[in-house]
């Protein structure tokens, strides 16, 4: 099993609906968890990081943190097309380093 | 206040040969991650240094070395360049080591 797992994708979604994110993660990282965003040929950009257990919320974006499941997901209400990125799930294991996910292709149909 | 600079932004070399890449991170932070990302392999840990110490290490071959200076600015530095090398390189800076890591544009790096 790999630490950081994420579904590639790609995940379609029409405008204006909820768009969900998943990430499960190991033992191993347990630390901190971080959502990024990242275009096509742009650096991955922070959206959102969650420590613990339970919802996050941030204008359009809600991290929700599971720990006894070892999940933390990412909505994205009302979708918008220039939501369509690469969304990286990243972990913070006990020596600080971030692994991260292979991240999920979102597609946002207008 | 500025974030994270790299320079250059491209850059183009030939096997064989070494090459420097630099980072400034966001003033006041005292982490700099570097990245390597490749369309197959995705995000793939090089190194982190904190306070001019290399803390953490990913699983690259030795022709890849960094270093910190006292002022944070860090450096990254390839020798023997492979046609594998080509790649986006990302430095990453943060507050301290288990805060948020903010990215820089990046280094295109083509090795040909």
């Amino acid at each position: 099993q790999k630490e950081v797992e994420q579904n590639s994708g790609p995940l379609s979604v029409p405008e204006g609906a909820i768009a969900s994110l998943n990430c499960t993660y190991s033992d191993r990282v347990s630390q901190s968890f971080f959502w990024y965003r990242q275009y096509s040929g742009k650096s991955p950009e922070l959206i959102m990081s969650i420590y613990s257990n339970g919802d996050k919320e941030d204008g359009r974006f809600t991290a929700q943190l599971n720990k006894a499941s070892q999940y933390v997901s990412l909505l994205i209400r009302d979708s918008q097309p220039s939501d369509s990125a690469t969304y990286l799930c990243a972990a913070m294991d006990s020596n600080y380093q971030l692994i991260w996910g292979a991240g999920t292709k979102l597609i946002i149909k207008p | 206040k500025a974030g994270v600079t790299q320079t250059p932004r491209y850059l183009i070399k030939t096997r064989g040969q070494q090459v420097t890449l630099s980072c400034s991170p966001i003033s006041g932070h005292r982490s700099v991650s570097w990245y390597q990302q490749t369309p197959g392999q995705g995000l793939q840990f090089l190194f982190e240094y904190f306070s001019e110490t290399q803390r953490n290490k990913g699983n690259f071959p030795g022709r890849f070395s960094g270093r910190q200076f006292s002022n944070s600015r860090s450096e990254m530095n390839v020798s023997t360049l492979e046609l594998g090398d080509s790649a986006l390189y990302l430095c990453a800076s943060s507050l301290e080591r288990f805060y948020e890591q903010y990215f820089g544009p990046g280094t295109r790096l083509t090795v040909t």
